[in-house]
């Protein structure tokens, strides 16, 4: 069983849906990642995540430690959202920032 | 600001030949410095990392080796590539330390083809 799961692991939506993204993790962590691979390869981080929850435009990460889940959600999806998304955790007992990905989520976005 | 290059963008290459791939951080100093590669449908794996000159820990077994010549420049090379070897090359860089605010900074990849 990988370290990190996420789901689903393709999702196909209508522009303006709300869109869910689940990770779960089985390590203790330091801290979450959410990024975001666009189709021609290029990274991004979105989120990074240690308790709680942040919002940044439309996006919104949430994570609860104690269960070891994370959710990204996506409020009136347009298709520029469409892209991979990547949960990644840090590990405590990590050294040098080393993370440990899901296999990510391909989210497509129709008009 | 701080900005990650990699190069080449694309590169093909035949199985045999060697691999040189660079990635250099501008805007840093002292940053940790990691390799990546994503392989077809699947997820991202690291390689190798760095948190200094000289300094690389290697995660999984292959002939593929990384080297960091001065701080913010990380190397990865192999002499002879192997068809398993094409991939999605990624460069990444985060604040030196271990702190919960280490977030990965990712470079614009390479992808490599073997044939």
């Amino acid at each position: 069983k990988n370290e990190v799961e996420q789901s689903p692991q393709n999702l196909t939506a209508q522009e303006g849906e709300f869109i869910t993204i689940n990770c779960s993790y089985s390590v203790g962590i330091s801290a979450l990642h959410w990024l975001q691979q666009h189709p021609g390869g290029g990274i991004v981080s979105l989120f990074m995540l240690s308790s709680g929850k942040k919002k940044h435009g439309r996006l919104i990460a949430t994570i609860n430690i104690q269960e070891k889940h994370s959710s990204l959600h996506i409020t009136a999806s347009h298709p520029r959202d469409s892209a991979v998304y990547i949960c990644a955790v840090r590990p405590i007992y990590n050294q040098g920032g080393k993370l440990i990905f899901g296999q990510g989520t391909e989210l497509s976005v129709k008009p | 600001s701080q900005t990650i290059h990699q190069w080449p963008a694309t590169l093909v290459q035949p199985v045999g030949s060697p691999l040189s791939l660079e990635c250099t951080v501008e805007g840093t100093s002292n940053p940790n410095l990691y390799w990546y590669r994503q392989a077809a449908g699947r997820g991202l794996q690291l390689l190798f990392y760095s948190v200094g000159i000289g300094q690389i820990s290697s995660e999984v077994p292959q002939n593929l080796s990384a080297s960091r010549p001065q701080d913010r420049q990380f190397i990865l090379s192999s002499k002879k590539l192997l068809l398993s070897d094409s991939g999605f090359y990624l460069c990444a860089w985060s604040p030196p330390g271990r702190g919960v605010g280490n977030e990965q900074f990712f470079g614009p990849g390479t992808r490599l083809t073997v044939l």
